[in-house]
């Protein structure tokens, strides 16, 4: 069974500030892996999805890298804003008898302080 | 088409009481998904339409939940003698079979059940 750990679980920093946010997964078996924000008490907004023979994607200030074979992902997000303060969550995308499915994380609960 | 919608929003009910949950995809999108959200979890899948095939099931879909897409449009998602324990956010998402198979998830609708 794919389990999919963020860490770390909260972050606070300075406006300005670069940052990264991990994620680690147990199954190296997967099709691709996308990041979402999600805002409190809303759905969740896609912001990059890798498949799995790439190494990295880029959306403006945000950068996603993937290593498949040691099960890890990165989310660095460069100057960091006010509007950046959400949970950012990993899943994992998977191919399973004809069907696709995704495995979340927890989620990273990222706090940007002006 | 500005998206996938879901209705209700907000939904509060008695213990026992049956609830139904409708969520209309982007139009063109033939697959689409339920997952369930906890407070400070992230999402886990419930089931998966592609058009108005019911392809896969979880484990956490007891007997008392049931969804249906019958004409590969719109879903709804039924449960029946609600539990304290089914207070959540259950979110639709959808997507267009593609090697990308990128999901657009809707707003959700949170389930409060006392």
């Amino acid at each position: 069974k794919q389990e999919v750990t963020q860490i770390p679980a909260a972050l606070s920093v300075p406006e300005g500030e670069n940052l990264v946010l991990n994620c680690s997964f147990t199954d190296s078996a997967i099709y691709n892996l996308q990041w979402f924000r999600q805002d409190p008490g809303k759905g969740l907004t896609s912001l990059l999805l890798i498949q799995s023979s790439q190494r990295e994607q880029t959306s403006g200030r945000l950068n996603a890298s993937l290593d498949k074979s040691s099960g890890r992902s990165t989310l660095y997000i460069a100057a960091s804003q006010p509007g950046d303060s959400a949970t950012y969550l990993c899943a994992v995308g998977t191919i399973g008898a004809g069907s696709y499915q995704l495995t979340f994380g927890k989620g990273t609960k990222l706090s940007v302080i002006p | 088409d500005t998206g996938v919608s879901q209705d209700p929003r907000h939904k509060i009910t008695k213990r026992g009481q049956n609830v139904t949950f409708r969520c209309d995809p982007i139009s063109e999108h033939n697959r689409l998904y339920w997952y369930r959200q906890t407070l400070g979890q992230g999402p886990e899948f419930l089931t998966y339409f592609q058009n108005e095939a019911q392809l896969e099931k979880s484990r956490l879909l007891s007997d008392r939940f049931s969804a249906e897409r019958p004409k590969g449009s719109f879903s709804t998602l039924e449960i029946q003698r609600t539990e304290q324990g089914d207070s959540a956010m259950y979110l639709c998402a959808s997507s267009q079979f593609s090697q990308q198979e990128t999901q657009y998830f809707g707003p959700g609708t949170r389930l409060l059940v006392l």
